[in-house]
């Protein structure tokens, strides 16, 4: 089966920019969840979607925000960039309740 | 404060030594607990899990054990190997499951000397 997709791998913007990244998750799964991973640092938990509905969303400021298609799909938008959002952001589908997350392998996002 | 707690940072160990890392955990509620690696350049894989309704498990050369009344659980990886050199993350859902998405440790980088 394919597992979790990312697009893209690598994204360059520059700072007050907006940022849309995209993750395809894993067919069966409804769940998709956003971590930030900056540079050698842990995962922080960003957003969780599920069914299309918001089901939680971390300490971030409101221009991280995101959504998730009928399909399952999902989108992170970053707005008014910063340098400090420059990290790894990873994405992960799941069956709602059924724990065992999937990630991908991410996007790179590097802000100048 | 909610969190997960991660030690140690970094763990250098020769080729066929063991290695143990530890998480605390803050939420007595919590019932669910996997372990992460993540290797350069990758997502962070799945390698073991354990739930609350049990003490220890084991698959091949790594185990996890699971101490609720202390709130604290470990990996256990035997006859390392250089292949398992990466990042190893523990992780909880703080609270409830159906409300709260996995809170990370901070991370181990196992380095396996050949």
């Amino acid at each position: 089966e394919a597992g979790v997709t990312q697009s893209p791998t690598h994204l360059i913007k520059t700072r007050g920019q907006q940022a849309t990244l995209r993750c395809s998750p894993i067919s069966g799964h409804t769940s998709v969840y956003w971590y930030q991973q900056a540079l050698g640092l842990g995962l922080q938990f960003l957003l969780w979607y599920d069914e299309g509905e918001e089901r939680n969303r971390g300490n971030f400021p409101p221009r991280f925000s995101g959504r998730q298609f009928p399909n399952y799909s999902s989108e992170l938008n970053v707005n008014a960039l910063e340098l400090e959002d420059s990290a790894l952001y990873l994405c992960a589908s799941g069956r709602l309740n059924n724990y065992g997350y999937t990630f991908g392998s991410g996007t790179r996002l590097t802000v100048v | 404060g909610e969190n997960v707690e991660q030690h140690p940072s970094t763990l250098s160990v020769q080729e066929g030594d063991s290695a143990v890392i530890k998480c605390t955990y803050s939420d007595s509620a919590s019932n669910y607990f996997p372990w992460y690696k993540q290797e350069l350049g990758k997502g962070p894989q799945l390698i073991i899990d354990i739930r609350s309704n049990v003490g220890e498990k084991k698959d091949q050369r790594i185990a996890v054990t699971l101490n609720k009344t202390a709130k604290h659980f470990s990996l256990h990886i035997t006859e390392t190997q250089p292949e398992d050199s990466a990042v190893y993350f523990c992780a909880a859902v703080l609270g409830d499951t159906g409300r709260r998405a996995l809170t990370f440790g901070s991370g181990t980088r196992l380095q396996v000397q050949p």
